[in-house]
């Protein structure tokens, strides 16, 4: 079965560190472009970050210089560090496989559960 | 940056409905649109891809058309499932969102 699993989240104080983990199943995250996927209390999608088959990274300007999206091929994982995190970085975190390229087949749509992550003093 | 936005903002239909929304870029994104379906609480469900193609095991109520700037979907016949927030992405250059347009029981 296609699957993504998150863990991580939390309550997070502003200005600390937070690192998310998206484990998949049923296809190789290596293989794919993998994202991170935002949500903020009663707000639209946002989209954070993106890794490339090749290793590549692109970022939303909301995020550069503060996140940093990986993979661990060997476990199949994807992975997201954030630093620096302020208030309104509050929001559930989705890990997806979404269109992001030309090369897109049916029945590729994948997304975690979400994860909660809540920054507050 | 590529901006996405979508109308209406709320849609107030009754069940058997046709219901139609619009998404629009600030420049052109040729034909790469995607279309999602989200519940409260839930992870979005993709729909459409490349504007008109429907994503595996979408019922066929739902179609996509558009290029360039100007997309839509449209739900021929809105069913009591379909009531639920919808989504337009733009992937021609990372990936934007629409605002999203809630499509509520009238």
């Amino acid at each position: 079965e296609v699957q993504l699993v998150e863990s991580g989240g939390g309550l997070i104080q502003p200005g600390g560190s937070l690192r998310l983990s998206c484990a998949a199943s049923g296809f190789s995250v290596s293989s794919n472009y993998m994202t991170w996927v935002r949500q903020a209390p009663g707000k639209g999608l946002e989209w954070v970050a993106t890794i490339h088959t090749g290793g590549s990274r692109d970022y939303a300007d909301s995020v550069k210089g503060r996140l940093t999206i990986s993979r661990d091929n060997a476990k199949n994982t994807l992975h997201v560090e954030m630093n620096s995190l302020r208030a309104e970085d509050t929001a559930v975190y989705y890990c997806a496989r979404v269109p992001y390229s030309s090369s897109w087949s049916p029945g590729m749509g994948v997304w975690g559960q979400g994860s909660t992550v809540t920054v507050s003093s | 940056d590529i901006q996405m936005t979508q109308s209406p903002s709320t849609l107030s239909a009754s069940v058997g409905d046709r219901v139609t929304i619009t998404c629009r870029a600030s420049q052109s994104i040729n034909s790469w649109l995607a279309w999602y379906q989200q519940k409260p609480g839930k992870a979005p469900k993709l729909l459409i891809y490349k504007a008109s193609n429907l994503e595996s095991g979408v019922p066929s109520r739902f179609s996509g058309s558009g290029s360039g700037t100007e997309f839509t979907l449209t739900i021929s016949s809105l069913q009591p499932d379909d009531f639920a927030t919808y989504y337009c992405q733009q992937y021609n250059s990372y990936l934007t969102f629409g605002q999203g347009t809630k499509v509520e029981i009238k």
